[in-house]
């Protein structure tokens, strides 16, 4: 099935470091989504985007819905080791319809 | 206030088998998703139920189907089991038609041998 490409595949930082990693589709999404997903758990919703151009940011993390609508790209500032795990972006081209995912980042912080 | 809730956790079938999986939407939602999470890859839209009928599908063969009860609760049945069906199994529930974004669930891991 379509997949948005996500990258980087992974990340290997040091604690306090910045992130940033970014999602792109060759299709328009009306909204972006960035979910963390822990090993054997679910993913947890990070941030939504509604709007092209929107900049959003919850605590360390901000995350930017691109101007084209087939982009977006997630920043964390000042790592910590908690920050560990797979960070997915998802797009959603209708209201209430399915999730189209990207492959994930696997991100490793060092103490 | 309870999250989106799966059942069981874990489970293992042979293939050829059938199974059923079980997901209780987050409280005041009454939209239900499906997704299939291969190993090391992101999840897969299988199906969505809203008022009891499946509403968008995703390209998934007929083995899956499901199921949504007038609770919002929902099932998501596979029969003649493959290796490849393999996964760890997303429900996510949300609202309509506010298009409120889907939250998740912990997921069920099947492995099928």
């Amino acid at each position: 099935g379509q997949q948005l490409n996500q990258s980087p595949q992974s990340m290997f930082i040091q604690e306090g470091e910045d992130v940033s990693m970014n999602c792109t589709s060759s299709s328009i999404f009306n909204t972006w989504l960035w979910y963390k997903q822990d090993p054997g758990e679910g993913p947890v919703l990070l941030i939504a985007l509604y709007k092209a151009g929107e900049l959003t940011s919850n605590g360390r993390l901000t995350a930017q819905f691109g101007i084209t609508r087939k982009d977006s790209f997630l920043n964390i500032s000042a790592s910590i080791p908690s920050d560990v795990g797979i960070y997915f972006c998802a797009g959603q081209q209708t209201s209430g319809s399915r999730l189209t995912f990207g492959e994930g980042t696997q991100l490793t912080v060092n103490p | 206030d309870a999250g989106v809730t799966q059942s069981p956790t874990h489970l293992i079938k042979t293939r050829g088998q059938q199974v059923t999986l079980r997901c209780s939407p987050k409280s005041g939602h009454d939209t239900v998703s499906w997704y299939q999470q291969a190993l090391g890859q992101g999840p897969q839209f299988i199906f969505q139920y809203y008022e009891e009928e499946e509403r968008q599908r995703g390209n998934f063969p007929d083995r899956f189907s499901g199921h949504q009860f007038p609770n919002y609760s929902s099932e998501l049945n596979v029969n003649a089991l493959l290796l490849g069906d393999s996964a760890l199994y997303l429900c996510a529930s949300s609202v309509r038609p506010a298009g409120e974004t889907q939250y998740f669930g912990p997921g069920t891991r099947l492995l099928v041998l």
